[in-house]
């Protein structure tokens, strides 16, 4: 596609319910990132793929945070017994090597 | 721990006005220093800095990188309202054969008519 596309672009879940993320890289980009933006700071690096294999996933926070992209294009970041903590702006990006990376709008994930 | 720290943290100015935007980075295995402006969710990227001293510009914005003393800054001339939003700065990282950015909290510019 012509940009990074993430989906849905707003979610709100109840706590304690599962959610996924899909994000939809630029056709062709092997590097696809997630990362986690809270309000009023800049964004946390959650996890990077490198074609179908994590190649650093030390950003995720903890076991409830899990992500894939099997076919090493469409990525979901799946989220466990969601909490309130876990609302923040969810960002996908997309890039080659030694290039600036293309971030997608985001899902804005909202937990009451 | 790396870190990277951008000053100020908000800035209001009016239209016109020239505005400097300050980042630095304490990192290891530093790869290149990005700046990205925010206006809703998607970050829309400006410039890659990799070498000292070489000033990369396009139209009214400008940077440049410090690989000594360990910063950079994203000048903009002649503000105009339409750059209000948060600039963003990044450094890219070597780690575990991958590179990752290290995001700065940004800087929130609001330029007044």
């Amino acid at each position: 596609g012509a940009g990074v596309s993430q989906t849905p672009s707003n979610k709100v879940t109840e706590k304690g319910k599962y959610v996924e993320l899909r994000c939809d890289p630029i056709s062709g980009h092997t590097a696809l990132y997630w990362y986690r933006q809270s309000l009023g700071q800049g964004p946390e690096f959650l996890i990077y793929f490198q074609g179908t294999g994590a190649a650093d996933d030390s950003g995720l926070p903890n076991d409830r945070f899990f992500a894939v992209r099997p076919e090493g294009s469409v990525s979901t970041l799946k989220i466990q017994r969601t909490e309130r903590g876990d609302s923040a702006v969810y960002l996908c990006a997309s890039g080659e090597w030694g290039r600036g990376y293309t971030f997608g709008s985001g899902t804005r994930l909202t937990v009451v | 721990e790396d870190k990277v720290v951008q000053s100020p943290l908000s800035l209001v100015v009016h239209e016109g006005d020239t505005v400097t935007l300050n980042c630095s980075y304490e990192v290891t295995n530093f790869r290149s220093l990005l700046w990205y402006k925010q206006e809703k969710k998607a970050p829309t990227f400006l410039f890659m800095l990799t070498s000292s001293g070489i000033e990369k510009k396009s139209g009214r914005l400008s940077s440049i990188l410090d690989k000594k003393e360990l910063f950079s800054i994203l000048n903009i001339t002649a503000t105009q309202t339409g750059d209000s939003a948060i600039y963003l700065c990044a450094v890219s990282v070597q780690t575990q054969g991958a590179q990752k950015l290290v995001f700065g909290q940004g800087t929130r510019l609001t330029i007044n008519p």
